[in-house]
């Protein structure tokens, strides 16, 4: 079945650090991949996304690309900043269907 | 801010008791996806619901049932509580099903068994 893999957490930098999260996959077909972000006590949000290989996904200075021949999407940022802490999940979604299947989640701790 | 919104927030049952969660899905989305968040885990899909039908069901047992209404709210029941079913139940909303759509969460509903 799909699988995802994340990177062991949790992750703590200082403020202004490179960031990098790595996510890898395992699907038939060609899935969509997703990162998103949990904030304390919050639901999910949608970070980035690709559709297809080759894709680079960007928003708020985060940015992944699909990777196919690595089966890869892996998170970087170049500067991150304190309120970028939170629980990073990665996420992958079948052609077929609809289903999300999700990584472990990775959380950052970013200090000033 | 993503529109969807669950209630009640927070829940506490017994074991063997029975509960129903609330999903109201963002406005224009047809599609509701209900998922199960234990401690420190991702999320696990439970099922999802197209037009008021069951579309997809992942590995969880048949106590843990749905509807979806025609004005595309969702409700999550679980009967037969137990201690294991405690986990923030998340709610999502999407525009059709089939090929890549985004997915838009609640804050989701934290429900506690003792």
């Amino acid at each position: 079945g799909n699988s995802v893999t994340q990177m062991e957490g949790p992750v703590t930098l200082s403020e202004e650090a490179f960031l990098t999260i790595n996510c890898t996959y395992t699907a038939t077909g060609y899935p969509s991949l997703f990162w998103y972000v949990q904030y304390p006590g919050e639901g999910l949000q949608l970070l980035l996304k690709a559709t297809k290989a080759d894709d680079k996904g960007s928003n708020k200075g985060f940015e992944a690309t699909y990777r196919k021949e690595t089966t890869s999407f892996h998170l970087e940022k170049g500067s991150v900043q304190v309120s970028d802490s939170a629980v990073y999940f990665c996420a992958l979604q079948e052609t077929s269907g609809s289903r999300l299947t999700f990584g472990e989640g990775t959380q950052l701790t970013v200090n000033p | 801010e993503t529109g969807v919104t669950q209630s009640p927030t927070h829940l506490i049952k017994t074991r063997g008791q029975q509960v129903t969660l609330r999903c109201s899905s963002q406005s224009g989305h047809n599609t509701v996806s209900w998922y199960q968040q234990a401690l420190g885990q991702g999320p696990q899909f439970i099922f999802q619901y197209y037009r008021e039908e069951e579309n997809g069901r992942g590995n969880f047992p048949p106590r843990f049932s749905g509807l979806q209404f025609p004005n595309y709210s969702s409700e999550l029941n679980v009967n037969a509580l137990e201690l294991d079913d405690s986990a923030l139940y998340l709610c999502a909303s999407s525009l059709a099903v089939g090929g890549p759509n985004i997915q838009y969460f609640g804050a989701g509903t934290r429900l506690s068994v003792l």
